[in-house]
């Protein structure tokens, strides 16, 4: 079956320092990853998605993303974290042999302390 | 910017009684889905439409849930005698070819009482 995992519940980081958020697929067939934030109440807004070509995708405010086959990744990351960042991180994965439906990960919850 | 408007956003209703939510997707998004999220779980997915009919839903989507494209522009989420554990957020998105991203709604927080 098809899941996600997102290892970290919880990520606390400081205001101007680096954020890698982990995400690990487990899927049967050739995946298209996405990363979508959420904050409180609010929808879901698309940060980043990869599909095909180049392994390393650049998304909005100033977050990427690195797919690595190998290690069944999509770790997201941004160098300089705002604290307009703060929000809760979802990892997503979908395939077409699989009729679109995204499967979710359980989410990263994102503080930035000042 | 297109995006994908849902009505309401927030919902009560008593146990028992038929909801529907509704959904305006993006205008040239030929796929849709409806997915949901109780508070403090992940978002799952309940159920696509394309061409008018179900393509692919979930075990959640019992014989209690439905979905309709009644005129072309909207599309809802019926959910005909709702219990307590159907109070969730519930997503609409809709996406424009197969195979691409999918734009979320802002979402319909439904209480159950």
């Amino acid at each position: 079956a098809q899941s996600v995992t997102q290892p970290d519940i919880h990520i606390t980081v400081s205001e101007g320092a680096s954020l890698e958020l982990r995400c690990n697929y487990s899927y049967g067939a050739t995946p298209y990853l996405f990363w979508y934030v959420q904050s409180p109440g609010q929808g879901l807004q698309l940060l980043l998605k990869y599909f095909s070509g180049d392994t390393l995708v650049q998304g909005i405010k100033g977050f990427e993303a690195e797919f690595k086959r190998s290690q069944s990744s999509f770790n997201l990351r941004k160098p300089s974290v705002h604290w307009s960042d703060a929000a809760e991180y979802f990892c997503a994965v979908g395939a077409k042999e699989y009729g679109n439906k995204l499967v979710f990960g359980a989410g990263t919850i994102l503080r930035v302390k000042s | 910017e297109p995006e994908v408007t849902q009505t309401p956003s927030h919902q009560v209703t008593q146990m028992g009684q038929e909801v529907i939510l509704r959904c305006v997707p993006i205008s040239n998004h030929l796929y849709f889905y409806w997915y949901r999220q109780i508070l403090g779980q992940k978002v799952e997915f309940l159920v696509s439409f394309y061409n008018n009919e179900i393509s692919e839903k979930s075990e959640i989507f019992d014989d209690q849930f439905s979905v309709e494209r009644p005129d072309g522009s909207n599309f809802t989420l019926k959910i005909r005698s709702t219990k307590l554990e159907d109070s969730a957020m519930y997503f609409c998105a809709s996406s424009e070819v197969e195979g691409t991203e999918a734009f979320f709604g802002q979402g319909t927080r439904l209480t159950v009482v």
